[in-house]
C-alpha cells in the first residue's frame, strides 16, 4: 500500500464547478498535510497546508482533514481554466522529518 | 528575487559518464533535498541535508551523492549514470528545519536522460 495515494485522473470540471480532489494516508502519526499544485513543465509550489481535523479555507480553496479515517481533501471553488493543473497531495511521516507525496491528480478545468 | 537555482535544466548524457546537477538557494535556507519524479511514482526523495556537512539519504539514494559544503548549495552526484536515472529531478530547500512543519521551494527542474 502507497503512503500517500491519489486518484491520478483526469478529473475534468467545467468552468465555475467545484473542484474536489482526495487524497488518502497510510501512516496515522502523521501530523501535517500539504498541497502542492504542479502546472505542466514546472515545479511544485504550496498552495494549502493543514494540520488539524477539520476544514481550513484559503480564498476559492478549502483544505480539509479527516485523521480518523485518513483523508485529505482540497476543495476549489469557481474553478477557473487556470487551475488545471497536478495536485500534489504530501504527508508527514510521524517518525520522520519527510514528506511523502502521493502521484498527483490532473484537474482539467474545460472553459 | 528568493529563487532555488538548478543547472543544466536539460542534459541528455550516456551510461557511465559523470555528471553534476547543481542546486543553489539565496534564501539561507538550512535544509535542501533532491527529489526525483516519474510517471506513475510521484516525488521521491533521493538525499536531503539539515546544514552544512550534514547529509542523509531519502528513500531512492542509490546511484547519487551529494555535497553540503556552503549553506547555499547542495549538488546532486550521478558518478555512473545508467538508464533507469532518467528522470526528472527537483532540488527544494525549506526554511525549516522540520519540514513537516513548512514550505518547500522547489528548483524549477533537471530532465535527465541516460543513454
Amino acid at each position: 500500500q502507497k503512503e500517500v495515494e491519489q486518484n491520478s485522473g483526469p478529473l475534468s470540471v467545467p468552468e465555475g464547478a467545484i473542484a474536489s480532489l482526495n487524497c488518502t494516508y497510510s501512516d496515522r502519526g502523521s501530523q501535517s498535510f500539504f498541497w502542492y499544485r504542479q502546472y505542466s513543465g514546472k515545479s511544485p509550489e504550496l498552495i494549502m497546508s493543514i494540520y488539524s481535523n477539520g476544514d481550513k479555507e484559503d480564498g476559492r480553496f478549502t483544505a480539509q482533514l479527516n485523521k480518523a479515517s485518513q483523508y485529505v481533501s482540497l476543495l476549489i471553488r469557481d474553478s477557473q481554466p487556470s487551475d488545471s493543473a497536478t495536485y500534489l497531495c504530501a504527508a508527514s511521516l510521524g517518525a520522520t522529518n519527510k514528506l511523502i507525496f502521493g502521484t498527483g491528480t490532473l484537474l482539467a478545468v474545460q472553459p | 528575487e528568493a529563487q532555488v537555482t538548478q543547472n543544466p535544466r536539460y542534459l541528455i548524457t550516456v551510461t557511465g559518464k559523470k555528471l553534476t546537477v547543481t542546486c543553489s538557494q539565496n534564501m539561507n535556507h538550512e535544509y535542501m533535498s533532491w527529489y526525483r519524479q516519474d510517471p506513475g511514482l510521484g516525488l521521491r526523495q533521493i538525499y536531503y541535508s539539515m546544514n552544512v556537512e550534514v547529509t542523509d539519504k531519502g528513500d531512492v539514494p542509490e546511484g547519487y551523492k551529494v555535497s553540503r559544503k556552503e549553506k547555499r548549495n547542495f549538488p546532486l552526484i550521478l558518478e555512473s549514470p545508467s538508464p533507469n536515472q532518467t528522470s526528472l529531478y527537483f532540488c527544494a530547500s525549506s526554511l525549516r528545519l522540520a519540514v513537516n512543519t513548512g514550505e518547500l521551494f522547489f528548483g524549477e527542474g533537471s530532465r535527465l536522460t541516460v543513454l
